[in-house]
């Protein structure tokens, strides 16, 4: 069965410092890969997506990007949190254009 | 373009007081119809896929419908666990996968 993974859980930093979210689905191949931003009371905000390594689409702009350096593998960066970067991230797959499953998320707090 | 409009923002039941949620949408060719739950500080959990209007699928205390303009998920005799947001979203034929989230009923079963 397939598992989406994302760590870390929890993340406090400071305004200005640099950001790395990893992750990872294992028991699949060539997933569609992407990144949300949940803000509190807020829907779901799509950051990026992917479609296979290398191949990144970002939704908004912003101070985030993204890196898709293997198959299963999906990161989120920033070289300089603000303020607004703070939420609830959440990673997702689907197998091709089929229903979209979600990590467990991580919680980033900028102070 | 896609949208997708949840009803009610919020909604409170005694134990065992049966309701159901509404998920309005308009899509340019419906590919599916997903309903997720989600519980505080967790990834959303996939619930159901809908494909064609007059579908119905069950879960427990769940059921999910489609019509071509609207979904409902019914709740009979919910319980206080079943006490989450509710999410829907669209998914729409062609081009990239990048479905269309509604921003969520939150439910609350008191006992």
């Amino acid at each position: 069965s397939q598992t989406i993974h994302q760590w870390p859980a929890t993340l406090v930093q400071p305004v200005g410092s640099p950001l790395s979210l990893e992750c990872t689905v294992e028991g699949t191949s060539n997933p569609n890969l992407y990144w949300y931003r949940q803000a509190a009371g807020r829907g779901l905000q799509l950051l990026f997506y992917s479609v296979g390594i290398g191949q990144i689409s970002s939704e908004v702009p912003q101070n985030l990007s993204a890196s898709r350096p293997q198959d299963r593998q999906f990161i989120l960066s920033s070289k300089k949190l603000l303020l607004s970067d703070s939420g609830f991230y959440l990673c997702a797959w689907t197998p091709y254009q089929e229903t979209q499953y979600f990590g467990p998320g991580t919680r980033l707090l900028v102070l | 373009e896609d949208q997708v409009t949840q009803s009610p923002e919020a909604l409170r039941l005694q134990e065992g007081e049966s309701s159901s949620l509404n998920c309005s949408y308009t899509v340019s060719g419906l590919r599916g119809l997903f309903w997720y739950r989600q519980d505080p500080g967790k990834g959303p959990e996939f619930l159901f896929t809908l494909y064609s209007a007059g579908e119905e699928k069950e879960k427990e205390r769940l059921k999910a419908t489609l019509t071509k303009k609207e979904s409902f998920l019914h709740i009979t005799a919910p319980k206080p666990e079943d006490s989450a947001t509710y999410l829907c979203a669209v998914g729409a034929s062609g081009g990239s996968y990048i479905p269309t989230f509604g921003r969520g009923t939150s439910l609350i079963v008191h006992p």
